[in-house]
């Protein structure tokens, strides 16, 4: 069984300024993702990331980055020039490439941008 | 195109009623996943569906939740008897398929059912 965890309950960032969220995970799998969901108070959950784990360039999207060091199962989120609009709950979820494969999540990281 | 659609919004009942949940999965999308979003779970994993195939049904937490997916498009939910314990987000999420690319295995969700018994 895969497991996730984020150690980070809650923090917070500047405006503007970078932030970076922590998520590692334990896994026998060879062949998988990552992915980083964010889930604004209107709670919806939206894709933010993804990651393939056969990939070593670190994925991008815009002002969000991951770091992935697959050898120390650890994966990352960095978030550049913060906005308000990033305020939200942000879940690390993981997906072995099988048929079927659910989705396991961390226990989610609340992320406040302040004015 | 639309995304995925789930109702009601919110749902609030009684103790030992039945409740229904749907979702309505982007369209062309083949596979079909429930999860439950709780507090002190956090969230799991619920059942799957994958075009005609046999639902995968391990995360159903009792035989009280059942699922169905008709014509391959909308899913219904079922939880009889609630509990208070049953509270909680269900979200529903859709891919296109399984086993392609990583852009077509990738879930994405509804805004969810906020399920409150009394």
């Amino acid at each position: 069984a895969q497991t996730v965890t984020q150690s980070q309950p809650e923090m917070s960032v500047q405006e503007a300024e970078t932030v970076t969220l922590s998520c590692t995970y334990d896994t026998s799998e060879n062949n998988y993702y990552l992915f980083w969901y964010k889930q604004p108070p209107s709670r919806q959950m939206i894709l933010v990331i993804r990651q393939e784990a056969y990939k070593q360039q670190n994925a991008t999207e815009n002002r969000f980055s991951v770091n992935f060091q697959k050898a120390a199962k650890s994966f990352s989120l960095k978030i550049s020039d913060s906005q308000l609009g990033d305020t939200a709950m942000y879940f690390c979820a993981f997906m072995k490439r099988h048929p079927g494969s659910m989705l396991t999540f961390g226990g989610g990281t609340r992320l406040m941008v302040k004015p | 195109g639309a995304g995925v659609s789930q109702s009601p919004s919110n749902k609030v009942t009684e103790k030992g009623k039945d409740v229904e949940l749907r979702c309505d999965p982007i369209s062309g999308h083949t596979a079909l996943y429930w999860y439950r979003q709780s507090l002190g779970q956090g969230l799991e994993f619920l059942i799957y569906f994958q075009g005609n195939s046999a639902p995968d049904k391990s995360g159903l937490p009792s035989d009280r939740f059942s699922a169905e997916r008709t014509g391959g498009s909308v899913s219904t939910l079922t939880i009889q008897r609630t509990q208070q314990e049953d509270s909680a987000v269900y979200l529903c999420a859709s891919s296109l398929e399984v086993r392609a690319s990583p852009e077509q295995e990738t879930q994405y969700f509804g805004p969810g059912t906020r399920l409150l018994v009394l």
